[in-house]
């Protein structure tokens, strides 16, 4: 059964660092035609893509304009998942955060159960 | 960028009703256009893909169509378990964005 099962803490302090990880079970990270994304939802932004890391002959990675400059997306072969680090981040950030997999036309096919960080003192 | 402006925002519709979602993008996206059911405390679930194929195991109430800048999603005899919030994806070129949701609820 393929599956996703996000890890990571709930609550980060404002300017700190929000890091999640990805289990990948069923599917391999390295696969050629997928890629592995970061998703957020929250009441005032709806769903917002945050970015994606994938395999095609060696790794690449995409990031929305809104975070590019704060986010990295990084790939693990050896336990096959993928993590999600935001710096510096701020109440604004506070949300529900989603790995997912995207396949054949940019559908994003399988979730994992969601984490809601929120950004406290 | 490609953006998308879905409309409405709120439906209220009855047990057995024909509904309709639409979703414009601000440039010309052929088919790529994905569309999404999202309840509350559960991971979006994925319906349409490519603005007319229905993912598999998804009830065949569930329709998508449109090309270019315009599409719509039908469900053609609600549910009682499609109240919900749906929302539309273009997948033409990141970076992603999705549309604002429309929040379908029972009358």
């Amino acid at each position: 059964q393929v599956q996703l099962q996000q890890s990571g803490p709930g609550l980060v302090k404002p300017s700190q660092t929000l890091s999640l990880t990805c289990a990948i079970s069923g599917d391999s990270v390295s696969r050629n035609n997928a890629a592995w994304n970061w998703i957020r939802q929250s009441p005032s932004r709806g769903l917002e893509w945050l970015g994606r890391t994938y395999y095609r002959s060696k790794w690449f990675n995409d990031y929305a304009v809104s975070v590019k400059t704060r986010i990295t997306i990084n790939p693990d072969t050896s336990k096959n998942q993928f993590s999600l680090q935001l710096n510096s981040v701020t109440p604004e950030d506070t949300a529900v955060y989603y790995c997912s997999r995207e396949g054949v036309a940019g559908k994003f096919d399988l979730w994992g159960q969601g984490t809601l960080v929120t950004v406290s003192s | 960028d490609i953006q998308v402006t879905q409309s409405p925002s709120s439906l209220s519709a009855s047990v057995g009703d024909r509904v309709t979602i639409t979703c414009r993008a601000s440039q010309s996206i052929a088919s790529h256009l994905n569309w999404y059911q999202h309840k509350p405390g559960r991971a979006p679930k994925l319906l349409i893909y490519a603005a007319s194929n229905l993912q598999s195991g998804v009830p065949s109430r569930f329709s998508g169509s449109g090309s270019g800048t315009d599409f719509t999603l039908t469900i053609s005899s609600l549910q009682p378990e499609d109240f919900a919030t749906y929302c539309c994806q273009p997948s033409y070129i990141t970076p992603y964005a999705f549309g604002q949701g429309t929040k379908l609820e029972i009358k």
